[in-house]
């Protein structure tokens, strides 16, 4: 299984919802990453987790809070978002952070802010 | 009023033809890259890497080439199908896995 599943596929929240993303993986991987992509853009890496430990904040808002609650699971709890949060977020898992591993990506939350 | 849109690069093959995405990285010190196909509505999807001792790497239908020299990528698809038709992203790991702009692949059957 190389499956790494996000839920909910789309999300429409207002500024002063509160919301939650997650995501899953079974492949034993010991790393996972959130991602922010906005159209016709790259991925931009908002948080990576190693060890189910927060090992690097690309200085997102805080706004956004990631939360692994164990190896499989990663959460990213959503408060106050501005509408130029909408995006789509795409979670990624590695077997490590370092070492010549690739990342397998999940579908992404579309996520509209309004 | 006036609208002004920020545009992909664009490569147009007809179907049978090879395609050569290119891509330029910005870190010497980067030690392993990664090509990924991102289709419409989908996350990224893996296609191939290599690693920085290496200079090429073949696999089903794509090649991907490594010149350090001029710290340039490019990865190579025999055969294009319509299938194909996607955005193509590089990624360089320096620490953490950076894209690159992406090109965005139109395949004419």
């Amino acid at each position: 299984d190389t499956e790494v599943t996000q839920t909910p596929k789309h999300l429409v929240m207002g500024m002063t919802n509160k919301k939650s993303l997650k995501c899953e993986q079974h492949m034993g991987h010991r790393a996972m990453y959130w991602y922010k992509q906005k159209a016709k853009k790259p991925p931009e890496l908002m948080f990576v987790y190693s060890y189910e430990k927060l090992s690097i904040n690309e200085s997102v808002p805080s706004r956004f809070s990631p939360e692994c609650p164990n190896s499989s699971l990663l959460n990213l709890h959503l408060h106050a978002l501005q509408p130029e949060d909408s995006a789509l977020y795409l979670c990624a898992s590695s077997r490590e952070t370092s070492g010549s591993y690739e990342q397998y990506f999940g579908p992404g939350t579309r996520l509209t802010v309004t | 009023g006036e609208s002004v849109g920020l545009h992909l690069p664009t490569l147009s093959v007809q179907e049978g033809d090879n395609s050569i995405i290119n891509c330029a990285y910005s870190n010497s010190a980067s030690d392993y890259f990664i090509w990924y196909k991102q289709e419409s509505g989908k996350g990224p999807q893996f296609i191939i890497d290599i690693r920085s001792n290496m200079d090429k790497r073949q696999g089903q239908r794509v090649t991907v080439l490594l010149n350090k020299t001029v710290k340039h990528l490019s990865l190579q698809i025999a055969a294009t199908q319509p299938g194909d038709s996607a955005v193509y992203f590089c990624a360089e790991r320096e620490g953490k896995l950076i894209f690159g702009q992406g090109t965005e692949l139109s395949v004419k059957p």
